[in-house]
């Protein structure tokens, strides 16, 4: 059964500490995102990878961090530092392999409340 | 940057009337993509529209790319309750990254 997954689908956490969601894709995908969603708001980009090893920030990238140490996954860490961080994160992928933007396939995503 | 926004922000119709939904960018795109969100879910892409004026029909919905490639509409005619939901269009530039839209809330009642 192909996809990708996110875990978990509802997550609390106490303000001031940092907190790290899954994403995994076994979509043999190169490229991977990670989005932010608010309430009535649309998608906002905060990482992206088109290879392994590799990752360039998007438009919200203050405060979070991410790694992609395997082309499967790609871990979004919400950091201390990011101000506002409940919401609703989203992690999609593409093939990733013309170069320019294709296709996404979205996860389920993950709902972050920090208390 | 880039910037991509949508109208209206919202709409509520009744079944069986139609709907659009009008998306701009502040720049040129090489392509555009539509996706829909059920409350509650994640978004699922519907569609890509590459050429300058194409136009592109799945069942009841119309879309369209403008001919300077920097603004897209979707049309659905005779709308169902299946087709609540939020669309959101997407804008590709020169990078591999796509700029969404800021979505169009469709509530459709009986």
């Amino acid at each position: 059964d192909g996809g990708i997954t996110q875990s978990p689908k509802y997550l609390f956490r106490k303000e001031g500490q940092n907190v790290t969601l899954s994403c995994e894709q076994n979509l043999n995908h190169d490229a991977m995102y990670w989005y932010r969603q608010d309430p009535g708001q649309g998608l906002r980009l905060i990482y992206y990878s088109q290879i392994v090893n590799d990752f360039q920030k998007g438009d919200i990238a203050e405060g979070y961090s991410v790694s992609r140490e395997k082309k499967e996954s790609f871990p979004l860490t919400v950091t201390s530092a990011q101000k506002n961080p409940t919401a609703f994160y989203l992690c999609a992928s593409s093939m990733g392999t013309s170069g320019r933007a294709d296709t996404q396939y979205f996860g389920p995503g993950t709902r972050l409340t920090v208390l | 940057g880039q910037q991509v926004m949508q109208i209206p922000q919202y709409q509520h119709v009744q079944e069986g009337e139609d709907f659009t939904t009008y998306c701009n960018s502040s720049t040129t795109l090489s392509n555009i993509q539509w996706y829909k969100q059920r409350p509650g879910g994640h978004p699922v892409f519907l569609i890509q529209l590459v050429k300058s004026g194409e136009v592109k029909k799945q069942k009841r919905l119309t879309f369209q790319f403008g001919e300077a490639k920097k603004n897209s509409s979707l049309h659905i005619t005779a709308t169902q309750t299946t087709d609540v939901g939020t669309y959101f269009c997407a804008g590709a530039g020169t990078a591999s990254k796509l700029t969404f839209g800021t979505g169009t809330r469709l509530q459709v009642t009986l």
